[in-house]
């Protein structure tokens, strides 16, 4: 399966407790995006990623929440001292030359 | 202020009843309009780019139409298996990067 791939599927945690979740995008796709999803909303845009580079950010992204994408490859989300605010489903997306952007499965948190 | 309006929320069909789904949408200069279905627990899956009024795009029993203000999702004698979420989103033309704005989707159930 050449799609894209995130790992954990599901999480559940403590609130206050850190989680990272990874997204591995289409091989030759160079821009990723991370959303998150509630239940009963589409998803928010919270992140971009040209290569290594994070070129945009929502204010979605509060201080807590970094994103990285080390060798323009796989990318990570780290929620720190997570709340329960944060349950929510976080979807990464990849894009190639054309304008349509691929989801991978999602990853589900909870935060009790 | 929503970008993306959505109706209905939920709409019910019996298989081979067609109908259409509405998607609105407030940007001026719009790069870009995106149908996504999205399956309960799964990430979302592209299915039509549309990017000028008067243009089509045909899928199986889908077709999508885009005017100036808004874009339809045709569903022609739905099949049980059509039931899911159908979302749509904008590249609006501040978002360079690709940035997507969604709306909340539209809940289809087409029971047998």
């Amino acid at each position: 399966d050449t799609g894209v791939s995130q790992d954990p599927r599901h999480k559940i945690t403590k609130r206050g407790q850190n989680v990272t979740f990874r997204c591995d995008p289409i091989s030759e796709h160079n821009r990723l995006y991370w959303y998150r999803q509630t239940l009963g909303q589409g998803p928010e845009f919270l992140t971009y990623f040209q290569n290594e580079a994070q070129l945009e950010k929502s204010r979605l992204l509060s201080d807590r929440f970094s994103a990285e994408r080390p060798k323009g490859s796989f990318s990570t989300l780290e929620i720190q001292r997570t709340e329960q605010g944060d349950s929510a489903m976080y979807l990464c997306a990849s894009r190639g030359l054309e304008d349509e952007q691929f989801f991978g499965p999602g990853t589900r948190l909870t935060v009790l | 202020e929503d970008q993306v309006t959505q109706s209905p929320e939920a709409l019910r069909l019996q298989e081979g009843e067609s109908s259409s789904l509405n998607c609105s949408y407030t940007v001026s200069g719009l790069r870009g309009l995106f149908w996504y279905r999205q399956d309960p627990g799964k990430g979302p899956e592209f299915l039509f780019t549309l990017y000028s009024a008067g243009e089509e795009k045909e899928k199986e029993r889908l077709k999508a139409t885009l005017t100036k203000k808004e874009s339809f999702l045709h569903i022609t004698a739905p099949k049980p298996e059509d039931s899911a979420t159908y979302l749509c989103a904008v590249q609006a033309p501040s978002s360079t990067l690709g940035r997507l704005y969604f709306g909340r989707g539209t809940q289809l159930t087409v029971w047998p």
